[in-house]
């Protein structure tokens, strides 16, 4: 089982959908999570930190679910320019930042 | 407040040379990383540096190196250049704190002929 695993999508909504995307994970012992988008070609952009109880900024809702072993980042709302890969980074051994291939979404009019 | 900036944006090279990145973190920053991402594959993890040490490397063959300078600032190396090695090479600082996130360098594309 690779250590971080996403669907490579792509997810086609139209605008106004409410996607979600989940991220598992292998390692029990990873302690904080992050949401980051890229567009094509460039860097990655911070999207949102996922917390165990759960946090909301906006549209954007991320949830931890321990049990499970998984992360989701929920859209509400899509806009076009949600259309993005969406990545998720589950830490190892503290500090080693993994992240995951992405999922791709395109939001379309 | 100024991000963390790499140079060169653009690099080409030819097989068996070395190559050179830098990146200068965000100020106050002592953790850098280093992430290779080819052409459609995701990143994956080079190389950590945190107050001046290597702490923690991926699964990369030794010709990848790097350091960190006083200042915090760090090179990435790689030495006898194979046309694998094309691709985007992402830096990125975090705080000190354990729950901070990356923010990430505009890259340096890297390419071998």
């Amino acid at each position: 089982r690779k250590e971080v695993e996403q669907d490579p999508g792509p997810f086609n909504v139209p605008e106004g959908a409410t996607v979600a995307f989940n991220c598992t994970y292998s390692n029990s012992a990873s302690q904080s999570f992050f949401w980051y988008r890229q567009d094509c070609r460039k860097e990655p952009k911070l999207l949102m930190s996922v917390y165990s109880s759960g946090n909301e900024d906006g549209r954007f809702t991320a949830q931890l679910n321990r049990a499970s072993q998984y992360i989701s980042l929920l859209i509400r709302d899509s806009k076009l320019s949600d259309s993005a890969t969406y990545l998720c980074v589950v830490p190892r051994d503290g500090n080693k930042l993994i992240f995951g291939a992405g999922t791709r979404l395109a939001v379309h009019p | 407040e100024a991000g963390v900036t790499q140079s060169p944006t653009h690099l080409i090279k030819t097989r068996g040379q070395q190559a050179t990145l830098r990146c200068s973190p965000i100020s106050g920053h002592t953790s850098v990383y280093w992430y290779q991402q080819a052409l459609g594959l995701g990143l994956q993890f080079l190389l950590w540096y945190d107050e001046g040490e290597e702490r923690n490397r991926g699964n990369f063959p030794p010709r990848f190196s790097g350091r960190q300078f006083p200042n915090y600032s760090s090179e990435l190396n790689v030495n006898a250049l194979e046309l694998e090695d094309s691709a985007l090479y992402l830096c990125a600082s975090r705080a000190g704190t354990y729950n901070s996130p990356l923010h990430f360098g505009n890259g340096t594309r890297l390419t071998v002929t």
